[in-house]
């Protein structure tokens, strides 16, 4: 069975601050991870993707993937008001679809 | 360039009907997915299809199928509504390439009764 695991929150971060999300994954054989930024009554959104152990940089976004601890963490520098939302973690193993947890709700307080 | 267009946007419909959801994916995308989202469940993978083949299915009853046209459109059928398929059902296409990302429509509000 393959669990993707996420904190629910809400994290609540203040303006300006780091905001640090974090994922792990039960399947060793993941083999590409996303993160997802979804506002409520929306869809999901892609912000990052990345397959390799380390960090992937996009803007204010970071990726980071370590493959032995089966963790996959997002940070978003600058937190501003709008990044406000759910952050979905999403694994992929083989030829499966995507494999969602159930999103971190992240609070920016200006 | 347009994006993963769904339609309809919402649905009600009664226990024991039927219901039809249809996605266009991006141009030039050849994988389409489909997508299962409810509060309890977040959300779960039903199929997905790439040049017209159902590529991989996930945990659903067999009353959930779908399909793909020559276009690469897709449609998701459920036969015999539950209650507990009230839900919202999204879409995503992807150029086939797994690693880069799948691009989400707007979904399907689908209100059973």
């Amino acid at each position: 069975q393959k669990e993707v695991e996420q904190n629910s929150g809400p994290l609540s971060v203040p303006e300006g601050a780091i905001a640090s999300l974090n994922c792990t994954y039960s399947d060793r054989g993941s083999q590409s991870f996303f993160w997802y930024r979804q506002y409520s009554g929306k869809s999901p959104e892609l912000i990052m993707f990345i397959y390799s152990n380390g960090d992937k940089e996009d803007g204010r976004f970071t990726a980071q993937l370590n493959k032995a601890s089966q963790y996959v963490s997002l940070l978003i520098r600058d937190s501003q008001p709008s990044d406000s939302a759910t952050y979905l973690c999403a694994v992929t193993v083989g030829a499966d679809g995507l494999t969602f947890g159930k999103g971190t709700h992240l609070i920016i307080q200006p | 360039k347009a994006g993963v267009t769904q339609t309809p946007r919402y649905l009600i419909k009664t226990r024991g009907q039927q219901v039809t959801l249809s996605c266009s994916p991006i141009s030039g995308h050849r994988s389409v997915s489909w997508y299962q989202q409810t509060p309890g469940q977040g959300l779960q993978f039903l199929f997905e299809y790439f040049s017209e083949t159902q590529r991989n299915k996930g945990n659903f009853p067999g009353r959930f199928s779908g399909r793909q046209f020559s276009n690469s459109r897709s449609e998701m059928n459920v036969s015999t509504l539950e209650l507990g398929d009230s839900a919202l059902y999204l879409c995503a296409s992807s150029q086939g390439g797994r690693q880069h990302g799948y691009t989400f429509g707007s979904g399907t509000r689908l209100t059973v009764v």
